[in-house]
């Protein structure tokens, strides 16, 4: 069972690089998230999709981009990297019935020197 | 977004049961109580959820006080594979939902052998 598969694992940037995080769901789930884990912390939504070509922003978008273009695919794009986006990203997925849970993924561990 | 309160952090033995608090004095009547734990390094996993009855899964069991303004997640017998931070959310279902997680710190559980 694949469920919710995230790439890379690792990654290190430079300061005003660009970055596409990957996430793939092979559950059909209509709706899917973004989130980020600072160290200690809990995590915090930064954009989220009810279906392919529809997504809307969360808690703190800024300096991130998404688009979804399939039901599977909803990658994340970092345009400027800035040592403020250190953190780890876990992608979720859920389908669209009440009650149901979120899926995530393992997580994109991301430092930005 | 109703809010809810839990210790941050508890200690258990292993192979005991464990009472996992947590406080929710705005809770509305279309919240429901979810339960997701985070192992280290791994993403957040679902556990359990319930709207005003006591719910039992395979994993743990929830109580969810009269008036719905508490809920205790409980383990009925720790092992070191529980030793993970536990969050206590509270989602809106049904129409208009698109199903948000929004997470606070949680309660770090630590399992003594």
């Amino acid at each position: 069972n694949a469920g919710v598969t995230q790439t890379p694992k690792f990654r290190i940037l430079k300061i005003g690089q660009s970055m596409t995080l990957q996430c793939a769901q092979d559950m059909n789930h209509n709706y899917m998230y973004w989130y980020r884990q600072d160290p200690g912390m809990g995590l915090k939504l930064i954009y989220y999709s009810v279906g392919a070509g529809i997504t809307d922003k969360g808690e703190v978008p800024n300096g991130y981009n998404v688009s979804r273009s399939t039901t599977e695919d909803f990658p994340l794009r970092l345009e400027l990297a800035a040592p403020s986006q250190t953190s780890v990203y876990f992608c979720a997925s859920r389908n669209g019935q009440n009650y149901q849970p979120q899926h995530f993924g393992d997580g994109t561990r991301l430092s930005i020197l | 977004d109703a809010k809810t309160t839990q210790p941050n952090s508890m200690e258990s033995n292993e192979e005991e049961p464990v009472h996992l608090p947590c406080n929710h004095s705005t809770i509305s009547g279309t919240d429901y109580i979810h339960w997701y734990r985070q192992l280290p390094s791994q993403g957040p996993e679902y556990v359990i959820h319930g709207l005003t009855s006591n719910v039992n899964n395979r994993m743990a069991s929830l109580a969810i006080a009269e008036d719905r303004k508490s809920s205790t997640l409980i383990l009925h017998r720790a092992t070191l594979r529980d030793a993970a931070v536990y969050y206590c959310i509270l989602r809106r279902e049904g129409g208009g939902s698109n199903y948000k997680l929004t997470f606070g710190k949680g309660t770090l559980l630590t399992v003594n052998p």
